[in-house]
């Protein structure tokens, strides 16, 4: 596609549901990045894939978050049991450039609005 | 942890005015300092990046100064316009690595 694209748009999940979040990047992007954006803040980054391995998942706020890529192009954020303090707006970013390759430019989708209730 | 500081959290400015965004970093392997602008439902879009290797970037109205040895860097908005308005992150990456810090932004509102 174009740009990134992420689904659903908007969700709304009752406190202890499981939710799944989709990001389709940009086609032959390498780089696939997770963020999780707080009214009012920065983006914080959750985790990162290069192609479908999974090489970075240090931002992930506890085991509840699971990312995944299995053929290195979609990608799942799954948060179980979600809790009042997972609202947030998730970003799915996605870059030509690898982990450790030249510096490239971050293409972030429209994100992925959660209110847990 | 804060890698990267920002300030001021909300800025108003007439139309045709300078907007200033200031920014502050400790980690001294940061390599690239990008700065993103956000619309309101929109994601984060790159408007401008520095090296430090260099000290000034200009890129139409928009300009970043960069000083190393404070390990301070600036957004400066010439002639805004309306159209500016929008949250700015400054933001920071490591060498040799893609992940980017972003700062908790500056809210810029440009009145007519």
């Amino acid at each position: 596609g174009a740009g990134v694209s992420q689904s659903p748009r908007y969700k709304v999940a009752k406190r202890g549901q499981d939710v799944a979040l989709r990001c389709d990047p940009i086609s032959g992007h390498v780089s696939l990045f997770w963020y999780q954006q707080a009214l009012g803040q920065g983006p914080e980054f959750l985790t990162y894939f290069q192609n479908e391995a999974q090489l970075d998942k240090s931002g992930l706020p506890s085991d509840r978050f699971f990312a995944e890529r299995p053929e290195g192009s979609v990608s799942t954020l799954k948060i179980q049991r979600t809790q009042q303090e997972d609202s947030a707006v998730y970003l799915c970013a996605s870059s030509q450039a690898g982990w450790t390759g030249p510096t490239g430019e971050l293409f972030f989708g429209e994100g992925s609005r959660l209110t847990v209730l | 942890q804060q890698q990267v500081k920002q300030s001021p959290q909300s800025l108003i400015v007439q139309k045709g005015g300078i907007s200033i965004i200031n920014c502050a970093y400790e980690n001294t392997a940061f390599d690239y300092f990008p700065w993103y602008q956000q619309f309101p439902g929109k994601g984060p879009a790159l408007l401008i990046a520095i090296r430090p290797d260099v000290s000034e970037k200009k890129e139409g109205r928009f300009t970043i100064s960069f000083n190393k040895s404070a390990k301070q860097f600036s957004l400066h908005i010439m002639d805004s316009q309306p159209g500016d308005s929008a949250t700015y992150f400054c933001a920071a990456k490591v060498r040799g690595y893609q992940k980017v810090t972003f700062g908790t932004g500056t809210k810029l509102q440009v009145i007519p």
